[in-house]
């Protein structure tokens, strides 16, 4: 059964404490992508990596870093940096090539600060 | 200028209503557009996606593109209670041989019985 999993479901992050989000996909794929979503806001892009061992950053990278280690793996570290990481974030994985109509959307992550 | 606009609503409609969901856009680079439907604290999962003028249907969903406007249209026809969602559409443009994908802010639709 392919997808995205994306844990922990909720996250709390206490002020000046770094937190990882997890994001695993088995579908093959080699781009994979991080957004965040605030209310009333469209999808915004953190980073996105379209091979192992390569990303880029996004429109809003700051306050954020990730890995791509393993073809499967992309996670998303949000730093103490990040003044306001209260969101729902959101992975996403497509084939390269593909063009980015076919991204596929993991169930997401709320951060939420304490 | 926002280069996507996107009513947020909330859009409340009784069952079986025809509903439309609507984007404006400014960029005139925009190739692709899509349709995403995300339930509540769940991922968007995409609905349609098409890249010419004119309407692509799909059961009771009809995306419409008006390239000559930049405006573009979800259609649900016999709307039912498991339509509701928020519906966000999305563009891709390619310029200097980078590719940009853009998200409206989402309309929040309910369908009541």
């Amino acid at each position: 059964d392919g997808g995205i999993t994306q844990s922990p479901k909720y996250l709390f992050r206490k002020e000046g404490q770094n937190v990882t989000l997890s994001c695993e996909q088995n579908l093959n794929h080699d781009a994979m992508y991080w957004y965040r979503q605030d209310p009333g806001q469209g999808l915004r892009l953190i980073y996105y990596s379209q091979i192992v061992n390569d990303f880029q950053k996004g429109d809003i990278a700051e306050g954020y870093s990730v890995s791509r280690e393993k073809k499967e793996s992309f996670p998303l570290t949000v730093t103490s940096a990040q003044k306001n990481p209260t969101a729902f974030y959101l992975c996403a994985s497509s084939v390269v090539g593909d063009s980015q109509e076919t991204q596929y959307f993991g169930p997401g992550t709320r951060l939420l600060v304490l | 200028q926002k280069e996507v606009e996107q009513d947020p609503g909330p859009l409340s409609v009784p069952e079986g209503a025809i509903v439309s969901l609507n984007c404006t856009y400014s960029n005139s680079a925009f190739q692709y557009f899509m349709w995403y439907r995300q339930y509540s604290r769940k991922g968007p999962e995409l609905l349609m996606y098409t890249y010419s003028s004119g309407n692509k249907e799909d059961g009771r969903f009809t995306a419409q593109v008006d390239k000559s406007s930049k405006y573009i249209s979800l259609f649900i026809r016999d709307s039912q209670p498991s339509d509701s969602a928020t519906y966000l559409c999305a563009m891709i443009s390619y310029q200097g041989g980078s590719e940009k994908l853009v998200f409206g802010k989402g309309t929040k639709l309910t369908v009541n019985p």
